[in-house]
């Protein structure tokens, strides 16, 4: 089946402003994770669904970050007054159970000005 | 702060020469991956490792684990320009987390 999909690619949002990143993951995978990936770095984890349950939450830097998986399929990750040291890629990636092989999606970049 | 590190951090060779790339951790982990990233695009899994297995192989693709080192290395034989990417290693640490950590990756450049 398709893979994971991510959107919008790309998104430039004026500092102090709300985004909304999607992550619409592989059909019937249970485990799904959101990354944060600077330039030249490796990609940060900042949290993981097991289904609709946020079960690790611990790599999200600030009370900006929300997540959410209401019905155990589609996520989105909510950035609240977005700063521009939240400029990044953010990836997304599913998989079929926890330690299993993760599939991720192309990624959003976020561009704060 | 990422537990992988991943050694060397860039890596520039000729075509059908051999690639090797290491990884350490810090903490005892259920497995390790490997990923290759393409400059802009998001990231393939190339190979995972269990923390019971020592050695595994796909296509030109090699991979070992020492766990009482706390590392492994990824082996690229007969490498080809198309090889040219960021490969990390990734990290289940065995905690009952669900944290997958990754290193700051190789970047390696294969010339033809």
């Amino acid at each position: 089946g398709a893979g994971v999909s991510q959107s919008p690619r790309y998104k430039v949002a004026k500092r102090g402003q709300d985004v909304a990143l999607r992550c619409d993951p592989i059909s019937g995978h249970v485990s799904l994770f959101w990354y944060q990936q600077a330039l030249g770095q490796g990609p940060e984890f900042l949290t993981y669904f097991q289904n609709e349950a946020q079960l690790d939450k611990s790599g999200l830097p600030s009370d900006r970050f929300f997540a959410e998986r209401p019905e155990g399929s589609v996520s989105t990750l909510k950035i609240q007054r977005t700063q521009q040291e939240d400029s990044a890629v953010y990836l997304c990636a599913s998989s079929l159970g926890g330690g299993e092989t993760q599939y991720f999606g192309p990624g959003t970049r976020l561009l704060v000005l | 702060s990422q537990q992988g590190e991943e050694d060397p951090q860039a890596l520039s060779i000729q075509e059908g020469e051999n690639a090797t790339m290491n990884c350490s951790y810090k903490t005892s982990i259920n497995n390790l991956q490997w990923y290759r990233q393409n400059s802009g695009r998001g990231l393939v899994h190339l190979i995972l490792i269990r923390s019971n297995e020592r050695e595994k192989h796909s296509g030109r693709l090699r991979v070992t684990l020492d766990t009482s080192k706390k590392s492994s290395s990824l082996l690229i034989t007969a490498s080809r320009a198309a090889d040219t990417a960021s490969y990390f290693c990734a990290t289940d640490a065995d905690t009952g987390g669900f944290k997958t950590i990754f290193g700051a990756g190789t970047r390696l450049f294969v010339k033809a």
